[in-house]
């Protein structure tokens, strides 16, 4: 069964508008963390923002912030201000597992674009 | 610059060949994640490693293997290549302290393998 959902192939925003980015998830573990990574052209994945399954607040890093509903099993990545270089690939990864080791299941990815 | 570097990032060699890929963690970095992104597979989670044994196992073929070095790099032994092994694959470290919910994986360049 797919864990991790990304309903979003492409996305377009205009620059300097915000644009969210679906993500979500299934488990059954109590104690998991989400991520976001974004995938530029060139091919490398750049970590954005972590989430873990028992942080009451919702994540942020600078633009990047990350809209966490349990509840729902969603775990949104809100982008602000947009930029020409947002445009990329969007990852949405869960990890599960203990101390003993961890396991990172990723979504199928978004793919913004940006407009000028 | 995640930190992580692998080698090659390139390589092309025939079907029924073996390769070897190579990765080395961020400084401080004790466990080791290798992956496999593909067109048709998205990227998929292939095996850890911390401190030289092995963690958690993904989806590696019986063809593959992996192993952690005292100097705590790691190896990835891909053996009679088949077509459908062309892919992109990535390395990545983090600290997995035990317990520790906010270990993050920083990914390296990745190495892209070409099997024809």
């Amino acid at each position: 069964a797919q864990k991790i959902t990304q309903t979003q192939p492409g996305m377009f925003v205009q620059e300097k508008e915000a644009v969210t980015l679906d993500c979500t998830y299934d488990t059954s573990d109590p104690s998991y963390g989400l991520f976001w990574y974004k995938q530029p052209s060139s091919g490398e994945m750049i970590f954005l923002i972590y989430q873990g399954s028992y942080d009451q607040q919702n994540a942020t890093e600078g633009r990047y912030s990350l809209n966490f509903q349990k509840a729902r099993k969603s775990a949104n990545l809100v982008i602000s201000a947009s930029q020409l270089g947002d445009s990329a690939m969007y990852f949405c990864a869960m990890r599960e597992g203990n101390t003993g080791g961890f396991k990172t299941i990723f979504g199928a990815g978004t793919r913004l674009f940006v407009k000028a | 610059d995640s930190g992580v570097t692998q080698t090659p990032k390139h390589l092309i060699t025939a079907t029924g060949q073996r390769v070897t890929l190579r990765c080395s963690p961020r400084s401080g970095d004790l466990s080791v994640y290798w992956y496999q992104q593909s067109l048709d597979q998205g990227l998929q989670f292939l095996i850890q490693y911390y401190n030289g044994e092995e963690r958690a196992k993904g989806n590696i073929l019986e063809r593959f293997s992996a192993q952690q070095f005292p100097d705590l790099h790691s190896e990835l032994n891909l053996s009679s290549l088949e077509l459908g092994d062309s892919a992109l694959y990535f390395c990545a470290s983090s600290v997995f302290i035990s317990g520790e919910d906010t270990d993050t994986q920083y990914f390296g360049p990745g190495t892209r393998l070409t099997v024809l």
